[in-house]
């Protein structure tokens, strides 16, 4: 199995500028997870779905984030417009149910620069 | 809602010594307990969970924890770290999806 594959793995962007990060989880998963890492505040979980529904979305930063799965196959991560307080490492995780009680598979993260 | 703590931030080891990295929590519902490792430059791995069963779980690479009700931890231990261990470690509990800031262990040559 390829894993969790996420895309890119680097971004360099000025400020003013969308970013989009992509998630591509594996087959037969059906929860995915949106975090942001960051050395101040750790691993913060952003967003997540089940069956490509969001279930809470309550830690997306503000109204600049947003995140849309169209299939079980994809899911997206728009920050739109960029600000440099945004810089941080990005991880996509997906699993299988409902992510209680299961073990997360993390994707090996994009590395997003705001300039 | 559960919620769990890392008590420290930094746990520096010499090589081949012990170590246990501290994990405490509290709920008042069901207990599900992982420990996830985050090697440098790489995303995050389970290394343990506890769902119910047996307090003592184990690793593949040496790690154990043991849940302790009476004390509400899940504390990661290791009897000789190497220097690959050194890796960030999250105490992860409730539904699986709260990490925090993690347990960063440094093994020193």
């Amino acid at each position: 199995d390829a894993g969790v594959i996420q895309s890119p793995r680097h971004e360099v962007t000025e400020m003013g500028q969308e970013v989009t990060l992509r998630c591509k989880p594996i087959s037969g998963h059906n929860s995915l997870f949106w975090y942001r890492q960051t050395m101040m505040r750790g691993l913060e979980l952003l967003i997540y779905f089940n069956n490509n529904v969001p279930i809470d979305d309550s830690g997306m930063p503000e109204d600049r984030f947003s995140a849309k799965m169209p299939n079980a196959s994809f899911s997206t991560l728009k920050i739109q417009p960029s600000e440099p307080r945004d810089s941080a490492v990005y991880f996509c995780a997906s699993s299988l149910g409902s992510g209680l009680g299961g073990e997360l598979f993390f994707g090996e993260g994009s590395r997003l620069t705001v300039l | 809602a559960q919620s769990v703590t890392q008590l420290d931030s930094q746990v520096p080891v010499f090589e081949e010594a012990p170590v246990e990295l501290r994990c405490n929590y509290s709920s008042s519902v069901s207990v599900y307990l992982f420990w996830y490792v985050q090697y440098p430059n790489q995303g995050l791995q389970l290394l343990l969970k506890y769902l119910s069963g047996s307090t003592l779980v184990e690793s593949i690479n040496g790690f154990e924890a043991e849940f302790n009700k009476s004390q509400t931890s899940f504390h990661l231990r290791k009897p000789s770290v190497h220097i690959s261990d050194t890796a960030e470690y999250f105490c992860v509990g409730a539904n699986n999806l709260f990490f925090g800031t993690g347990t960063r262990l440094t093994v020193i040559p």
